[in-house]
């Protein structure tokens, strides 16, 4: 069936440091990936998405490529910020149902 | 535009009581979903409409939950009798476009705890 796995939070980092948080998954055919930000007390956000192989996403200095060969979607910012630190979630999903399927969220605290 | 409202935030009762979640999503959205979120999981899909149609609630424990969506808008989901494993956050969403997906917008949820 459709999985998606993410790497074990906390991530803990300085600010201005490079970020990675690295994400797998399984699917059937050409699902469309997406990158998911929580902050504190707030709701989902979509930060980013790719719908085919080889793009990549972007918003707000942070990026993902979907890498079919690996079935990753790895997010990277180059520079974090304190404002960064959220709960960040990798998903997959198909167009043609509406249905996403997440991983299971990785904290990320960024210190001054 | 106002985002998804969802009442209450924080709900604590009692294993074997009953609970209900209110839900309006995004004015004109077509597409409603609820999920529930259990802490340090991701959210998992539990139901999705579109206008008052369920179209997947394969995930809906139905022995104990139960969810509707009068007249296209507003939903209600309700547990009744809840466990102690529903303690979780529920969230609702909605879209615009029926299987639009990349366009859910999230509802700050309701926290349970069920005691």
């Amino acid at each position: 069936g459709n999985s998606v796995t993410q790497m074990e939070g906390p991530v803990t980092l300085s600010e201005e440091a490079f970020l990675t948080i690295n994400c797998t998954y399984t699917a059937t055919g050409y699902p469309s990936l997406f990158w998911y930000v929580q902050y504190p007390g707030e709701g989902l956000q979509l930060l980013l998405k790719a719908t085919k192989a080889d793009d990549k996403g972007s918003n707000k200095g942070f990026e993902a490529t979907y890498r079919k060969e690996t079935t990753s979607f790895h997010l990277e910012k180059g520079s974090v910020q304190v404002s960064d630190s959220a709960v960040y979630f990798c998903a997959l999903g198909r167009s043609n149902t509406g249905k996403l399927i997440f991983g299971q969220g990785t904290t990320l605290q960024v210190k001054p | 535009e106002a985002g998804v409202a969802q009442s209450p935030r924080y709900k604590i009762i009692e294993k074997r009581q009953s609970v209900a979640f209110w839900c309006n999503p995004i004015s004109g959205h077509a597409t409603l979903y609820w999920y529930q979120q259990i802490l340090g999981q991701g959210p998992k899909l539990l139901i999705q409409f579109q206008n008052n149609g369920v179209v997947d609630d394969s995930q809906l424990p139905k022995d104990r939950f139960s969810a509707e969506r009068l007249k296209g808008v507003d939903s209600t989901l309700k547990i009744q009798p809840a466990k102690l494993e529903d303690s979780a956050v529920y969230l609702c969403a909605s879209s615009p476009q029926p299987g639009d997906q990349e366009t859910q917008y999230f509802g700050p949820g309701t926290r349970l705890l069920v005691l």
